[in-house]
C-alpha cells in the first residue's frame, strides 16, 4: 500500500528565511513524487516532480525538493520565503508500475510572516 | 479555456437526491482523474480514465458512485441517493502522457443537507 506523511500541519517562517516542508512516503515499488500547492478558493497547482535521475529537483516559483531514497523523504525547500508563498502544500506519490493515481498527504499550511 | 474546468462550482442538495458533476479536461489530455477532498484532508483518489474506459475505479467508495467519459473528453461523476457524508470538494484532473503531472480543476463543492 502507498502512503504519504506530512508530519507538520503548520509551518511558520519569517520572510526572507529559508523554508522546509517535510514529506515522507511509503510505497511497494519505485515512486513518482510530486508537490502541489493550494491557494484559497483555487485548484491545486503543480510545483515539481521527481521521476528519476538527479535527486535534487527544481520547480516553479523558486521551489526545489530533494529525493532521499534511504530516508524515503521528499522535502520541499526554498532558499528565501516570500509572503506570497503562504498556502497549503501537498506532497503526493504514485507508482512507476503504471498505477497513475496520486496518493496525497494531509497537507501542510505554510505561513510566511512579514 | 486552457485549464481543467468543472461545473457547477457549488452544488447543494438534499439527502437522497441524485447529482451529476461535470469535468472538462485540458484539450488533448487522454488521462482523466476524479478525487474527493474532505475538510482538512488531502485529495483521495476515486477513479481514473484512460480514454473512454475506466482504467482504475478502486477508489469509488460504494456503488452509489459512478463516472463516465463516453467520448474520451468530458467526464461526469454521478452520485445516487446522496448522503451527508458525501459532502466534500470533488476535484478533477487531467494529464498527458498518463505518467506526467496532473493538472487540477477548481473543484465542485458538494453539500448534502
Amino acid at each position: 500500500a502507498q502512503s504519504v506523511a506530512q508530519p507538520e500541519d503548520q509551518v511558520n517562517v519569517a520572510e526572507g528565511n529559508p523554508l522546509t516542508v517535510k514529506c515522507t512516503y511509503s510505497v511497494s515499488g519505485n515512486p513518482y513524487l510530486f508537490w502541489y500547492v493550494q491557494y484559497p478558493n483555487r485548484g491545486l497547482q503543480f510545483l515539481l516532480k521527481y521521476i528519476t535521475g538527479d535527486n535534487l529537483v527544481k520547480g516553479s516559483y523558486g521551489f526545489e525538493a530533494e529525493f532521499n531514497k534511504s530516508q524515503t523523504s521528499f522535502h520541499l525547500k526554498k532558499p528565501s520565503a516570500l509572503v506570497s508563498d503562504s498556502a497549503l502544500y501537498f506532497c503526493a506519490v504514485s507508482l512507476q508500475t503504471g498505477a497513475n493515481n496520486l496518493f496525497f498527504g494531509t497537507g501542510t499550511r505554510l505561513t510566511v510572516i512579514p | 479555456g486552457a485549464g481543467v474546468s468543472q461545473t457547477p462550482s457549488n452544488k447543494v442538495t438534499e439527502k437522497g437526491k441524485y447529482v451529476e458533476l461535470r469535468c472538462d479536461p485540458i484539450s488533448g489530455h487522454t488521462a482523466l482523474y476524479w478525487y474527493r477532498q474532505s475538510l482538512g484532508q488531502g485529495p483521495e483518489f476515486l477513479i481514473y480514465f484512460q480514454g473512454t474506459g475506466a482504467a482504475d475505479d478502486s477508489g469509488l467508495p460504494n456503488d452509489r458512485f459512478f463516472a463516465v467519459r463516453p467520448e474520451g473528453s468530458v467526464s461526469t461523476l454521478k452520485i445516487q441517493r446522496t448522503e451527508r457524508g458525501d459532502s466534500a470538494v470533488y476535484l478533477c484532473a487531467s494529464s498527458s502522457p498518463p505518467a506526467g503531472e496532473q493538472f487540477f480543476g477548481p473543484g465542485t463543492r458538494l453539500t448534502v443537507l
